[in-house]
């Protein structure tokens, strides 16, 4: 049961374009989303985060776009660079309350290639 | 400040074999976390603790799995017997204590079972 998804698993885009990674969800208990970047052979790092009392949180060349009614997120990189080419991984957690508090479930990645 | 750190960076093994991986979190984090990414897959939960009691341990594929954090500092997650289905790389993340909380992972293990 994939709870979060990313249906493309790869996106190439040329230098200077905007480049858009969408990520679905199902669990209406989300409320907290994260996108992690991955380098090959390094643990993912972390992006950017967006609470579900929002829908848009930017930072620097990254925004996080959420559309709650449609249970649905984007990240958007403009511009896109060359050293922006990794595995982007959306991740989402539920509230406290129960014993899932801060356990994240990820997305299977979207491998992102820019093009110089 | 240093980061998450795992070690050993790769392990092979045969099956039937048990392996134990380590993880140092960030000094000062609570939380830690042990996922796992097998084949490409996307990464999958395994287990949490906050300081040295297990929160959830909801994704623990199995009892040969086994995972501790000793005085609420490094975390271990020993493997015994592995099998060959326990392939992949398992990553630990920390974090400070609170909600909303960002996870930092370190570079993860590569597991071979062969």
């Amino acid at each position: 049961d994939q709870q979060v998804k990313q249906n493309s698993p790869s996106l190439s885009v040329q230098e200077g374009r905007i480049s858009i990674l969408n990520c679905d969800y199902t669990n209406s208990m989300f409320d907290y989303f994260l996108w992690y970047k991955k380098y090959p052979a390094e643990g993912p790092t972390f992006l950017i985060s967006i609470s579900s009392i929002k829908d848009k949180n930017e930072d620097g060349r990254f925004t996080v776009f959420l559309n709650k009614s449609a249970k649905h997120l984007s990240l958007h990189i403009v511009p896109s660079q060359p050293g922006d080419s990794a595995v982007y991984f959306c991740a989402a957690s539920a509230d406290a309350g129960g014993t899932s508090y801060g356990k994240l479930t990820f997305g299977q990645g979207t491998i992102l290639t820019v093009h110089p | 400040e240093a980061g998450v750190t795992q070690f050993p960076s790769h392990s092979v093994i045969e099956k039937g074999q048990t392996v134990t991986l380590r993880c140092d979190p960030i000094s000062g984090h609570d939380n830690l976390y042990w996922y796992r990414r097998v084949m490409g897959k996307e990464i999958k939960f395994l287990l949490h603790f906050v300081k040295e009691s297990k929160q959830d341990e909801s994704g623990m594929p199995n009892n040969r799995f086994l995972a501790e954090r000793t005085g609420g500092t490094y975390s271990t997650l020993k493997v015994q017997p592995a099998e060959l289905e326990d392939s992949g790389v398992y990553f630990c993340a920390s974090s400070q204590r609170g909600w909303l909380n960002i996870q930092y992972f370190g570079a993860g293990t590569r597991l071979s079972v062969l």
